[in-house]
């Protein structure tokens, strides 16, 4: 199985930060990468699709880059209702994989 | 609005048995592909199973390794109901279990919509 690894496991920000969160494959995943955001008691919500591509209804400060073994979710501005558990997720296989997640909380 | 709502999730013991359902609304469920996640403390969110919408081609199934031979996963698009009969379950098994839809027919994309879970818990 393809082996995600996020980093880093706990962010510390503050609103308006500027946030990544990587995400790295053990192998070549091409662009087939999604990530969701998760809070307590909910389940995942969609953000990004296809690396790069916003499911609709996100806000538009979220962004995702990368290709092959590493990606990137950027949180342009972060807002209160961010603060969260980011997850990434791979679909080159149809065993898809998760990385292990990235919380995201107050400084 | 797309809505899929788990049920079946239970206490039960090592070895038990236990059929989950996922009833889907707001789209035609037959053409989609859909899929089971799991999640629990230590293993975080884990694929188990997935199943591949009406395509003109035999109906494909798939599972994780760790699930492989004694999960089923099933659909019966009349009722707009996806399954996942569960035997011999262990402790490992204990999750929240998610019915996940896929944006296409086959099964080999990501997850778009989320169900908000059913509790399996495994214990004696």
């Amino acid at each position: 199985d393809i082996q995600m690894t996020q980093s880093p496991s706990t962010l510390s920000a503050s609103v308006g930060d500027r946030v990544t969160i990587t995400c790295r494959a053990s192998q070549s995943v091409s662009r087939w990468l999604a990530w969701y955001q998760q809070k307590p008691g909910k389940a995942p919500n969609l953000l990004i699709y296809e690396a790069s591509s916003l499911q609709s209804g996100v806000p538009s400060r979220f962004s995702g880059s990368g290709s092959g073994t590493e990606f990137t979710l950027t949180i342009s501005s972060l807002q209160p209702d961010d603060f969260a558990t980011y997850y990434c997720l791979q679909y080159n296989t149809y065993s898809r994989t998760f990385g292990q997640g990235t919380k995201v909380e107050f400084k | 609005e797309v809505q899929l709502l788990e049920s079946g999730g239970d206490l039960v013991q090592p070895g038990g048995s236990l059929r989950l359902s996922c009833v889907a609304s707001g789209f035609t469920f037959s053409s989609y592909a859909m899929t089971w996640v799991r999640q629990s403390p230590g293993k975080g969110l884990e694929w188990v199973s997935a199943i591949s919408g009406e395509t003109g081609f035999p109906t494909s199934t798939y599972y994780a390794d760790s699930v492989k031979g004694r999960f089923t996963i099933s659909r019966d698009n009349s009722k707009n109901t996806l399954y996942l009969q569960m035997n011999n379950l262990g402790a490992d098994d204990t999750a929240v279990y998610y019915c996940v839809k896929v944006p296409f027919s086959s099964a080999w994309a990501y997850l778009d919509y989320w169900g908000q879970g059913t509790l399996v818990t495994v214990s004696s």
